[in-house]
């Protein structure tokens, strides 16, 4: 079946600093990946939906210069959290799907637990 | 996408049948009902979904209501390793956003 993968499952980093996290789709091609966070004890709130070769599209309420996406490829997006701060810490996750059909389900990479202190 | 209600928690003994209900009474006639699980500290995995009929797959039964306003997920034989939040999603794509609930807590017990 289609695997998505992330990388890293997790990251620590200091206040400050920037972090990028790594999308990818395993055996499938991907134009549009989406990005999820999820704090402790709660579901997941979408973030972003990355397109390939063009913009993402981010949820209201979703920095886009804090949280930058890029889809270069059809295989690839990364999520890079600028000047990462402590509210910054949470569960990053993202999915894709392989459009076998409209009603193709999405498959979710594992997560990327990123802690800022 | 049309809202879902689904129950808090739930517990099941190992062994038995674990059956998590769904409401989404507000469902238009061209959404799929999708469920996902999420194990702790894990990504949600795909289990199954269906439009009108009842489906099953290796993992687990959908049966849907004739008026669609209500579904129930079906683990036939639940062990230890099906305790995740289960997760109903109603919506016409899966290939596009998707919004997540609460999601029911299914603690299989020994």
């Amino acid at each position: 079946g289609a695997v998505v993968s992330q990388h890293p499952s997790r990251v620590i980093c200091k206040s400050g600093t920037s972090v990028k996290i790594e999308c990818r789709s395993l055996d499938f091609q991907a134009t549009t990946m989406f990005w999820y966070r999820q704090f402790p004890k709660k579901s997941l709130m979408l973030m972003a939906t990355s397109n390939e070769g063009s913009k993402a599209t981010y949820e209201q309420g979703v920095e886009k210069d804090k949280f930058l996406i890029n889809h270069a490829s059809l295989t690839l997006s990364t999520l890079t959290v600028t000047s990462a701060h402590p509210e910054d810490s949470s569960f990053y996750i993202c999915s894709a799907s392989d459009w076998q059909g409209v009603d193709s389900p999405l498959h979710f990479g594992n997560g990327t637990r990123l802690t800022v202190t | 996408d049309a809202k879902t209600t689904q129950p808090t928690s739930m517990d099941c003994a190992e062994g038995r049948a674990a059956n998590l209900p769904c409401n989404h009474s507000t469902i238009s006639g061209n959404e799929y009902v999708y469920w996902y699980r999420q194990i702790h500290s894990q990504g949600p995995q795909y289990i199954i979904h269906g439009l009108k009929n009842n489906e099953t797959n290796e993992m687990a039964s959908l049966i849907i209501t004739e008026d669609r306003k209500s579904s129930t997920l079906i683990l036939p034989h639940a062990t230890l390793r099906d305790t995740a939040v289960y997760y109903c999603i109603v919506s016409a794509t899966s290939g596009s956003r998707l919004t997540f609930g609460e999601g029911t807590q299914l603690t299989v017990n020994p």
